[in-house]
């Protein structure tokens, strides 16, 4: 199947600062991909959809001036968690979907974020 | 979106086979079922997907009834390594859309 990278898989940083998350479609062009949070014991929650060469759209309640999301070429969308604070400590998932038939939606291993 | 119900979590045995039903009254026509799989601190792994009758990959097999209101996603003599949470999804075709992800199964393989 398709592979869907993401840089870091980990990351500690302190409060305030700025974090940035990369996810790139190796084998594959994405026009879309999408954002995810997901706290512990619980189940993915949609944040933004990433759209090449346009703005973002973000879930309700979302802030999108906290998560900037860029995604400049088919191949790489950004997200940059801003002035980061302990509540952003998540694991924070990508996917993109892969053309053809049934147009599966592949995800990247996520990034573990902890603010301290 | 038609919405998912799948069991919260479900207890195996190594070897046995493992059977995961669930249910989507609401489904469209243009919907159709796709499993995915996760291990902690990990992104979901594509397992399956399906419109109607029954689909068989190297992992799994998809059975689906001709109202479609429900899937079972059959796993064959599960090792220790499937303990995973499974999630259904019902997806649009050719929708590009985000997924919904519902709460998922937590199958726990016992030695």
């Amino acid at each position: 199947g398709a592979v869907v990278s993401q840089h870091p898989s980990r990351v500690i940083c302190k409060s305030g600062t700025s974090v940035k998350i990369e996810c790139r479609s190796l084998d594959f062009q994405a026009t879309t991909m999408f954002w995810y949070r997901q706290f512990p014991k619980k189940s993915l929650m949609l944040m933004a959809t990433s759209n090449e060469g346009s703005k973002a759209t973000y879930e309700q309640g979302v802030e999108k001036d906290k998560f900037l999301i860029n995604h400049a070429s088919l191949t790489l969308s950004t997200l940059t968690v801003t002035s980061a604070h302990p509540e952003d400590s998540s694991f924070y998932i990508c996917s993109a979907t892969a053309s053809g038939i049934q147009e599966t939606q592949y995800f990247g291993p996520g990034t573990r974020l902890l603010v301290l | 979106l038609a919405k998912t119900t799948q069991p919260i979590s479900m207890d195996s045995y190594e070897g046995q086979e493992v059977n995961i039903t669930c249910s989507h009254n609401n489904i469209a026509t243009n919907d159709y079922i796709t499993w995915y799989q996760q291990f902690p601190s990990q992104g979901p792994r594509f397992i399956i997907q399906g419109y109607k009758t029954k689909v068989t990959n190297e992992v799994a097999s998809l059975f689906i009834p001709a109202d479609r209101k429900s899937s079972t996603l059959s796993l064959p003599r599960v090792s220790l390594s499937d303990t995973a949470v499974y999630y259904c999804l019902v997806v649009v075709i050719g929708g590009r859309r985000a997924l919904t992800f519902g709460s998922g199964t937590r199958l726990q393989v016992q030695p």
